[in-house]
């Protein structure tokens, strides 16, 4: 199994509270995505990156930052969380761009 | 817009049974994932191709490019089969991200 660590693993928080979501890989992998999955749609792109201090955003990236200071980091954070925001969150990387993607355990996040 | 449509939603089948789950996507794909999703949550690539044939194990993955279109095949299928299996498209120029179906669930009854 590809190393991939998802922190929290659950999380509840209140309207308007920040958040922030930790990915960490031992693959030592360049790009790394974030995506959330919810009922009714299938797993949606927020923010990748393709390097440290390289991102990008995704399909649903309104409400979410991230940040990549080092290959094996890759945090997201709602700077103030909405209930739309309830989800589960998961982590993947790769080795490059177009290339077999690992993903994480998934975070289950309940914004009330 | 960039799309990938699966079919069917939900199946049904017993244990031993064949089992073909589809895969659609507009112009321009550079490769296809599918991938499987544990009744707990867990998410694991099962194949990436962008032509031809893979198989591993009971699992068999195809795609025809002129088409557009992909299957994944079980064969012999068990109850530990049961998941929701999800195709991707990566298009081109997308610097490799997925756009994903919504996943099909399998139940395999024993």
């Amino acid at each position: 199994d590809a190393g991939i660590t998802q922190s929290p693993r659950h999380k509840v928080t209140e309207t308007g509270t920040p958040v922030t979501l930790r990915c960490h890989q031992t693959e030592n992998h360049r790009y790394m995505y974030w995506y959330r999955q919810d009922p009714g749609h299938g797993l949606r792109l927020i923010h990748y990156s393709y390097g440290v201090k390289d991102t990008d955003k995704g399909e649903v990236s309104d409400g979410y930052s991230v940040s990549r200071s080092k290959t094996e980091d890759f945090l997201l954070t709602l700077e103030s969380a909405t209930s739309s925001q309830t989800s589960v969150y998961f982590c993947a990387i790769s080795e490059q761009g177009g290339y077999i993607q690992y993903f994480g355990a998934g975070t289950r996040l309940s914004v009330l | 817009k960039n799309e990938v449509e699966q079919s069917p939603q939900n199946l049904t089948a017993q244990e031993g049974e064949f089992i073909t789950i589809n895969c659609s996507y507009s112009v321009g794909i550079s490769a296809l994932h599918w991938l499987q999703q544990h009744p707990g949550g867990g998410i694991v690539s099962l194949f990436m191709l962008s032509s031809g044939k893979k198989k591993h194990g009971r699992l068999i993955a195809t795609i025809n490019i002129q088409e557009k279109h992909s299957s994944l095949h079980i064969t012999a299928s068990h109850p530990r089969d049961s998941a929701v299996y999800i195709c991707a498209a990566i298009y081109g120029g997308s610097q490799g991200n997925l756009i994903f179906g919504k996943g099909t669930k399998l139940s395999v009854k024993p």
